[in-house]
C-alpha cells in the first residue's frame, strides 16, 4: 500500500525549532516530489512548497519563501519540514503530499499524510 | 500568481441532488492544469479530479469534472452522504494556489 505516514502532533512556544517528518513507503520515493499544505484552524488549503527526494531540489510559495525549510533523507524515505523560530501565526496543520505524475514540482497530489497539528503558544 | 475564486461558499443541498461547484481562474490555465480535492473533517484531502476532467482511482463516475481556460465545474450527478464536505480546487499550470473550497451541507 502506498503511504505517507507523518509524525505526530507538536505543542511549542513561540521561538522554539521544529522539525516535522513525512515517511513514505510503498512506492519509489526518489521518484515523486513531496509537497508540503498548510491548513490554519478552520481555513482552507495553501500551497507551501514541495521538494525531490532524489536531489532535494527544492520550489517554495513566495508566501512561504524563507520561512520554513524543506529537506528530504532518502536512505530512510522521509522528508521534513523545518521551522528555525516558531510563531502563535505558524498554528496550523501541516500535510505532506505526494505529486501525482511524479516528475513536475508542478503537480496535482494523489497521496496524502494524516498531517501534523503544530499549536504554537506566545 | 493565479488566483482561484471558487463558488459559491456553501451549497445546501439533499441526498440524491445535482451539486454544480464553480471554480474560476484570475488567468487561463495552462493545459487545464486543474485538480479538485474532496476533504471531510478531520481528514487529509482526496484527489477527485487532475487535469480538468480525468478522474482518479476509484473516484465514482457520478462525479465529474470540466471546463478550460479560467471556468471550471465540478458536478456531483446524484449526491450520497458520504459526499457532503469540503471540495477544493487547485491549479498547477503555474506555481500552486488552491480555491478557499466550497462547502456541500446537508439542506
Amino acid at each position: 500500500e502506498v503511504q505517507l505516514v507523518q509524525s505526530g502532533a507538536e505543542v511549542k512556544k513561540s521561538g522554539e525549532s521544529l522539525k516535522i517528518s513525512c515517511e513514505g513507503s510503498g512506492y519509489n520515493f526518489m521518484s515523486f516530489w513531496i509537497g508540503w499544505v498548510r491548513q490554519m484552524p478552520g481555513k482552507g488549503l495553501e500551497w507551501m512548497g514541495v521538494i525531490s527526494p532524489a536531489d532535494s531540489d527544492t520550489r517554495y510559495s513566495p508566501s512561504f519563501q524563507g520561512q520554513v525549510t524543506f529537506s528530504a533523507d532518502k536512505s530512510v524515505s522521509t522528508a521534513y519540514l523545518q521551522w528555525s523560530s516558531l510563531k502563535p501565526s505558524d498554528t496550523a496543520m501541516y500535510f505532506c503530499a505526494r505529486s501525482f505524475s511524479g516528475s513536475y514540482p508542478n503537480d496535482a497530489f494523489d497521496v496524502w499524510g494524516q498531517g501534523t497539528m503544530v499549536i504554537v503558544s506566545s | 500568481e493565479i488566483v482561484l475564486t471558487q463558488s459559491p461558499g456553501t451549497l445546501s443541498l439533499s441526498p440524491g441532488e445535482r451539486a454544480t461547484l464553480s471554480c474560476r481562474a484570475s488567468q487561463s490555465i495552462p493545459s487545464n492544469y486543474l485538480a479538485w480535492y474532496q476533504q471531510k473533517p478531520g481528514q487529509a484531502p482526496r484527489l477527485l479530479i487532475y487535469g480538468a476532467s480525468s478522474r482518479a482511482p476509484d473516484i465514482p463516475d457520478r462525479i465529474s469534472g470540466s471546463g478550460s481556460g479560467t471556468e471550471f465545474t465540478l458536478i456531483i450527478s446524484r449526491l450520497k452522504p458520504e459526499d457532503f464536505a469540503v471540495y477544493y480546487c487547485q491549479q498547477y499550470g503555474g506555481s500552486p494556489t488552491f480555491g478557499q473550497g466550497t462547502k456541500v451541507e446537508v439542506k
